[in-house]
């Protein structure tokens, strides 16, 4: 079965810019949640979808978005970029919420 | 957001020396899970635990979940230089996703 699949996986972008990032959950997961991860933070919840529907979402700013298709393929959108953006974004998957989940490997974004 | 305290932030040990990570919150979770995380690769899950006092083991690996519920901890006997890595513990809640720890970055040195 194959795994939780993220593109790109190095991503380079300027301050102000926008970037979309994709995963692609296991086969028959329905659950998809996005994650940020920094060394100083660690690991921290932007999104979670279900069934093509937002079940929760973290405290991020606006500028973080993201939707789930109905194959249950989910992007995540960051607008007007900032330094501070800079960071591994971590998608993974799960049969439901709060089932264990799947990682992808992630998705390196530096703004420089 | 219920907060997971893990410790230490930091373990540098020697090749068949054992250790004890622990995860801590003042809030009750319905499951806990543990992921080890490798360089370059995302976290992968090692074992959930969901009832008061469990314990599971992985070969040299042995959760507990507290009594209570609300931590848990990570025993490992015999440490070998493949069980570095950066390790998480999430808990569970419902009606919330899943909160992470900040994670214990363990390195084994032969």
């Amino acid at each position: 079965k194959a795994g939780v699949t993220q593109t790109p996986r190095y991503l380079i972008k300027t301050r102000g810019q926008q970037v979309t990032l994709s995963c692609s959950p296991i086969s028959g997961h329905r659950s998809v949640s996005w994650y940020q991860q920094t060394p100083g933070q660690g690991l921290q919840f932007l999104f979670e979808y279900f069934s093509e529907t937002q079940r929760n979402k973290g405290n991020f700013p606006g500028r973080f978005s993201g939707r789930q298709f109905s194959n249950s393929r989910s992007e995540m959108n960051v607008s007007t970029l900032e330094l501070g953006d800079s960071a591994l974004y971590l998608c993974a998957s799960s049969l439901e919420p709060l089932s264990p989940l799947h990682f992808g490997n992630g998705t390196r974004l530096t703004v420089t | 957001t219920q907060l997971l305290e893990q410790s230490p932030q930091f373990l540098s040990i020697q090749e068949g020396e054992n250790l004890t990570v622990y995860c801590n919150s003042s809030s009750v979770f319905s499951s806990l899970q543990w992921y080890r995380q490798e360089p370059g690769e995302g976290p992968v899950l090692l074992v959930t635990v969901v009832t008061g006092g469990e314990v599971k083991k992985l070969k040299r690996l042995t959760f507990q979940f507290g009594d209570a519920r609300k931590d848990s901890s990570l025993h490992i006997t015999a440490a070998q230089p493949g069980d570095t890595g950066l390790y998480l513990c999430a808990g569970a809640h419902s009606g919330y996703a899943l909160n992470f720890g900040k994670g214990t970055s363990l390195l084994v040195t032969p």
